[in-house]
């Protein structure tokens, strides 16, 4: 599969806590999308980071990736019970082809 | 206020029927895209369209079919040929089909057979 697999399916934290949420691939890429997705609502675009770049931040988020592991993951610093959703990562691959979504983490913050 | 609407909300059909999901999208964006999201599940993409008048298969056409006669709408129909119908459904779109920017995702419209 060309798809992202996120890794843990579900992860349940304090809030003030940090959360970390990782994503492998299997195939080169052009980049690697994040997405945020509150329950029964459409998916938000959280962070794109290129294949030629290692970190990004926005806010309290921090994307890494990992080209030689082909991984990257999603730190989300100081939680917030509002941060409790579903996050997906998406890859896109070299050439004219879609997105490609995994299966995504349930977040679970508690107050 | 632009962005991508999608409606019903809800939708119920009984077996055998035939239903039709709107999206419309007023960000002048080429590419729109149809998922399906089964519950805990990831997004499978059904049909897409990297421009007007013009569409391609996703992983999980079989039982759906579309239309692009305007750059603003993408709708797509869930036939009688769709065994297992019920599901969440995303449309999106982007700026241009290439993967290399974000999508915009509307709120989804959940469907549901009686």
């Amino acid at each position: 599969s060309q798809q992202g697999e996120e890794d843990p399916q579900a992860l349940s934290i304090q809030e003030g806590e940090n959360a970390t949420m990782n994503c492998s691939y299997k195939t080169s890429i052009n980049n690697l999308q994040w997405y945020r997705q509150n329950s029964g609502r459409g998916l938000v675009h959280l962070i794109l980071i290129r294949s030629n770049e290692r970190e990004k931040h926005s806010g309290r988020l921090r994307v890494t990736l990992d080209t030689s592991k082909k991984s990257s993951s999603l730190l989300i610093t100081a939680s917030r019970a509002a941060d409790t959703a579903s996050y997906f990562c998406a890859v896109a691959h070299s050439g004219n082809t879609p997105l490609v979504f995994g299966k995504g983490t349930r977040l679970s913050v508690i107050a | 206020d632009g962005g991508i609407t999608q409606s019903p909300k809800y939708l119920f059909r009984k077996e055998g029927q035939n239903v039709t999901l709107s999206c419309e999208q007023n960000l002048n964006h080429d590419a729109m895209y149809w998922y399906r999201q089964d519950p805990g599940q990831g997004l499978r993409l059904i049909y897409y369209s990297q421009i007007v008048n013009d569409f391609q298969k996703g992983d999980i056409a079989e039982g759906y079919s579309v239309s692009r006669e305007k750059k603003e709408s993408f709708p797509l129909t869930v036939t009688s040929a769709q065994k297992n119908p019920t599901a969440f459904y995303l449309c999106a779109s982007s700026i241009e089909f290439s993967g290399r920017g974000q999508q915009f995702f509307g709120p989804g419209t959940r469907l549901t057979v009686l």
